[in-house]
């Protein structure tokens, strides 16, 4: 089946510090998203990155297709980066024009 | 206006209660979707609506019943629902059915 894998999957930091997050995936993908989950249950849009890097202020990501997994870096973390950070996948060949959504990374920033 | 609304915010139901979900997006968007999501579990896809004809249904239990009135609205109807439908129901939206996905900030259902 759809495999998608994250990691850490739980991670704390102190303010100010830089944190790589990773997902695995099992197969090539069609579509790649990145999540943050805030601590009321809001879903946010990072990125939209099936292959290639892309930044967006403090984050930025990278998607290696051919190596099958994808990073999401936050530089300079603050404690409003806190929350869950979801990777999800549509895999190509499935004929599922669908995310499958990675069990997440819990970042937890420390002033 | 980009943004995703989703009414109620909560709802409490007793299990032979019949309820609706809403959600409605104003970007012009042709796929939405509902998802829910269990505490500290990633969201699940329940079904995916493209072009108001629906395209995907992840088996879900037939009391969930959803529906597509026009490009901009998505209601899930709830009948005779469990406890352990208890969760957060989120829908999302994008252009096209594999597009970047925005989401609303959920409906927190309780079912007694």
């Amino acid at each position: 089946g759809i495999q998608v894998e994250q990691s850490p999957p739980d991670l704390i930091l102190q303010e100010g510090a830089n944190s790589t997050l990773r997902c695995n995936f099992s197969d090539s993908v069609n579509n790649l998203q990145w999540f943050h989950q805030n601590p009321w249950g809001q879903l946010i849009n990072l990125f939209y990155i099936p292959s290639g890097t892309k930044q967006n202020g403090r984050l930025s990501a990278t998607t290696v297709a051919t190596e099958r997994y994808s990073l999401l870096y936050i530089s300079s973390s603050q404690t409003t980066d806190s929350g869950v950070y979801f990777c999800a996948v549509e895999l190509w060949g499935t004929g599922r024009r669908a995310l499958t959504f990675g069990s997440g990374t819990r970042l937890q920033v420390q002033p | 206006d980009t943004e995703v609304t989703q009414t109620p915010k909560h709802l409490v139901m007793g299990m032979t209660n019949k309820k609706s979900l809403k959600c409605e997006q104003h970007m012009g968007h042709r796929a939405m979707y509902w998802y829910k999501q269990k505490a500290k579990k990633p969201p699940e896809l329940m079904f995916v609506y493209s072009y108001e004809k629906l395209s995907i249904n992840e088996s879900v239990p037939s009391r969930f019943s959803p529906e597509c009135p026009n490009s901009s609205l998505l209601n899930l109807h709830l009948h005779a629902l469990q406890p352990e439908d208890s969760a957060l129901y989120l829908c999302a939206s994008s252009q096209e059915q594999d597009s970047k996905q925005f989401f609303g900030p959920g409906t927190r259902l309780t079912v007694l």
